[in-house]
């Protein structure tokens, strides 16, 4: 029962570097989630798939780059990285019907350190 | 927009003892969700308890119970009988009803636990 896989689950890279944090879901729901969290400053949603072969911008997407890869795997690409992107990243997913009150599950994060 | 606010950055209990956890919200909207998750040391994020807006109950799961109150825009967590490993990070958490399941989180509160 994995539920929401993330690779890898520690990075380190220089600044400039590009980099791809994978994530997989196996509970066939719709919508998928990138967040970064920040120390005294929650999640923040980078960005989201409502559904395999939509992808919308969050909070904070700028420097990032999403695939839906298929209705499984959402993957979140850093093209040119930047100390300020040096975070942990979660990504999530869930059923998201109309009015179903299942809660987003989360992966165990990725902690990524540009230096 | 919707806004979250966790107004209390870290909180500490005896352990057996009750605590309670703030969270104050803004929308528009009335219809809604509200989650509190919990987020150990090992940095998972746990689902701890769950309300709907249109439900005038309050949601309880075992020794964590909540206190909505929707005309003050109100969620609060209490956990009873407080236990070492109650200790963690927990973020109220702001879900749409349609759409797409967007979450706004608050910053987090750190819960520690005294033996």
């Amino acid at each position: 029962n994995a539920g929401v896989t993330q690779t890898p689950k520690f990075q380190v890279l220089k600044t400039g570097q590009s980099m791809t944090l994978q994530c997989a879901q196996d509970m066939n729901h719709n919508s998928m989630y990138w967040y970064r969290q920040d120390p005294g400053m929650g999640l923040r949603l980078i960005y989201y798939s409502a559904s395999e072969g939509t992808t919308d911008k969050g909070e904070v997407p700028n420097g990032y780059n999403v695939s839906r890869l298929n209705k499984r795997e959402f993957s979140l690409r850093l093209e040119s990285a930047a100390p300020s992107q040096t975070s942990v990243y979660f990504c999530a997913s869930s059923e998201a019907r109309f009015r179903n009150n299942q809660p987003q599950h989360f992966g165990d994060g990725t902690r990524l350190s540009i230096l | 927009a919707q806004t979250v606010t966790q107004s209390q950055p870290e909180m500490s209990v005896q352990e057996a003892e009750t605590v309670t956890l703030s969270c104050t919200y803004d929308t528009s909207e009335s219809d809604y969700y509200l989650f509190w998750y919990k987020q150990p040391p090992s940095r998972q994020m746990i689902l701890v308890i769950r309300q709907e807006a249109y439900k005038q109950q309050n949601a309880t799961e075992n020794r964590f119970s909540v206190n909505f109150q929707k005309a003050a825009k109100s969620f609060s967590l209490k956990i009873s009988d407080s236990q070492l490993g109650d200790a963690a990070m927990y973020f109220c958490a702001y879900g749409k009803t349609s759409g797409t399941y967007k979450y706004i989180f608050g910053t987090g509160t750190r819960l520690k636990v005294l033996a």
